[in-house]
C-alpha cells in the first residue's frame, strides 16, 4: 500500500493561496493521486485527481513532480468555507487487485478572517 | 452526476439490536462499493470492499459476521451492524466506483450511528 504523509494542520487567511503537500515515496507505476475535502459529519468530496505534471480544474490545481513521490494541492484565494480536512490518496481501484486506497491522517485547513 | 445516497442519515439504537444502512448510487451503476468507518477526529478507515454479486472483502480486523454486507444490485449495497454495542457508535460512509479500473470513488453523505 502506498502510504501518504501530510501536515496535520495548516492555518491561512482569506484570499491567500494555500498549498498542501503530500508525500508518497512508494507510489506504484499504476497509482493515481486523488485529493478529497471533508467537512464535519459529511462524506468526502472529490477535489482533483492526477497522474503526473499538473492538473487544474475550477477549484484547485495539483502539481506532481517527475518522480511522483509527492504532490501539492493548491487552493487559490481561499475563503472561510474552505475550512475542512483535506485528504491525499494514492492508489488504484481495481476489482481484481488486493490494493486498496488508504486514507491518511489528512490536513486540517483552517481559514481565518 | 455520480451521486451516492445513504439512508438513514442518523440512527440511534439500543445495545444488542441490529441496524441496516443502505448505500445507493442514484445515477450510475456501481460495480464496486466501499464501506468506511470514521471515529471523531480520526481519518476514514476502510472496512470492506463490496462487488456486485459476490462476497465482500473485509479488511483485517473487521468482523464479517458482525458487519454484514450485501451488494445485491449495481445500485445498492447494505451494511448491517449486528448485535450493536456502544463501541460500534461511529460515522459510517459508503462510496461507489463507476467501473472496474475507475480511479475515482464517489462518497455518500454518511450515517451517524449511536448505540445506547
Amino acid at each position: 500500500l502506498a502510504k501518504t504523509t501530510q501536515p496535520i494542520s495548516m492555518d491561512s487567511y482569506e484570499g491567500q493561496e494555500v498549498n498542501i503537500t503530500c508525500s508518497h515515496n512508494n507510489i506504484a507505476t499504476n497509482d493515481y493521486i486523488t485529493w478529497y475535502q471533508q467537512f464535519p459529519s459529511q462524506g468526502p468530496r472529490f477535489i482533483i485527481q492526477g497522474y503526473k505534471t499538473k492538473v487544474t480544474n475550477e477549484v484547485a490545481s495539483l502539481f506532481i513532480p517527475a518522480d511522483r513521490k509527492s504532490s501539492t494541492l493548491s487552493l487559490p484565494r481561499v475563503s472561510l468555507s474552505d475550512t475542512a480536512v483535506y485528504y491525499c490518496l494514492v492508489g488504484v481501484l481495481d476489482r481484481g487487485s488486493a490494493r486498496q486506497l488508504t486514507f491518511g491522517s489528512g490536513t486540517q485547513l483552517t481559514v481565518l478572517p | 452526476g455520480a451521486v451516492v445516497s445513504q439512508h438513514p442519515s442518523r440512527v440511534i439504537c439500543k445495545s444488542g439490536t441490529s441496524v441496516k444502512i443502505e448505500c445507493r448510487s442514484l445515477d450510475f451503476q456501481a460495480t464496486t462499493m466501499f464501506w468506511y468507518r470514521q471515529f471523531p477526529k480520526q481519518s476514514l478507515m476502510l472496512m470492506a470492499t463490496s462487488n456486485e454479486g459476490s462476497k465482500a472483502t473485509y479488511e483485517q480486523g473487521v468482523e464479517k459476521d458482525k458487519f454484514l454486507i450485501n451488494h445485491a444490485s449495481l445500485t445498492l449495497s447494505t451494511l448491517t451492524v449486528t448485535s450493536a454495542h456502544p463501541e460500534d457508535s461511529s460515522f459510517y460512509i459508503c462510496s461507489a466506483a463507476l467501473r472496474q479500473g475507475d480511479y475515482e470513488q464517489y462518497f455518500g453523505p454518511g450515517t451517524r450511528l449511536t448505540v445506547t
